[in-house]
């Protein structure tokens, strides 16, 4: 099963830059990261995903190691509305069994 | 736009009932799939689906069972309800499986069993 690793928690200051790291060291040539983000009482929420290169859109962007066993998600300017446990998860296309780990607690502060 | 929709979202049962929860997609997505969350444990499959008449086992699947009789709805059945299924289920659903395509989530259903 695919692994990830996070840290537990991480803090930020508000409309300071954030970057969320994550090792998948057991990631194979077609498995694609992606990063999911949960707010509290609620369903978790699709953030971004990538293959290779690096990917950007409206809510981050994602950075994703030349060897692709880690990857860092970057919010550009925190705000208080982005505390919220952050997932990575590991992706194959094959793989119908997505495995979440803990993630990483996010806290902004104002 | 609906998406993905959970009832009930509170539920609480006595050990040995039994109940269904159910999750509805309008979104013609293939994927439906159902988690189960725990303090300290993450998100962890139960059952997937990955289109009408095919549902396979994940992680804890034991105490649930599923069934997908339309691409619309993956209803979750507790036949004997236990202590240790106390938890906030969530049933989610993608376009396919087969794409690493978004899922989407509904807002979860909380269970306590007595």
């Amino acid at each position: 099963d695919a692994k990830t690793t996070q840290p537990n928690s991480m803090e930020s200051n508000e409309e300071e830059p954030v970057h969320l790291p994550c090792n998948h060291s057991t990631i194979s040539g077609t498995d694609y990261i992606h990063w999911y983000r949960q707010l509290p009482s609620q369903g978790p929420e699709y953030v971004i995903h990538g293959l290779t290169s690096n990917v950007n859109n409206r809510m981050a962007s994602l950075a994703i190691a030349e060897d692709r066993k880690s990857s860092t998600l970057i919010l550009h300017r925190a705000t208080l509305r982005d505390a919220a446990v952050y997932y990575c998860i590991h992706y194959a296309g094959n793989n119908r069994k997505l495995i979440w780990g803990l993630g990483t607690s996010l806290a902004v502060n104002p | 736009n609906a998406g993905v929709t959970q009832t009930p979202k509170f539920q609480v049962l006595k050990t040995g009932q039994s109940m269904t929860l159910q999750c509805a997609q309008d979104m013609n997505h293939e994927y439906m799939s159902w988690y189960r969350q725990d303090p300290g444990m993450g998100l962890r499959l139960i059952h997937y689906s990955v289109g009408a008449g095919i549902t396979d086992q994940g992680e804890v699947p034991n105490g649930y069972n599923v069934s997908r009789s339309t691409t619309e709805d993956f209803p979750l059945r507790l036949l004997s309800a236990a202590p240790s299924q106390t938890s906030v289920y969530f049933c989610a659903s993608s376009r396919s499986d087969r794409a690493p395509g978004e899922l989407f989530f509904g807002e979860g259903s909380r269970l306590t069993v007595l």
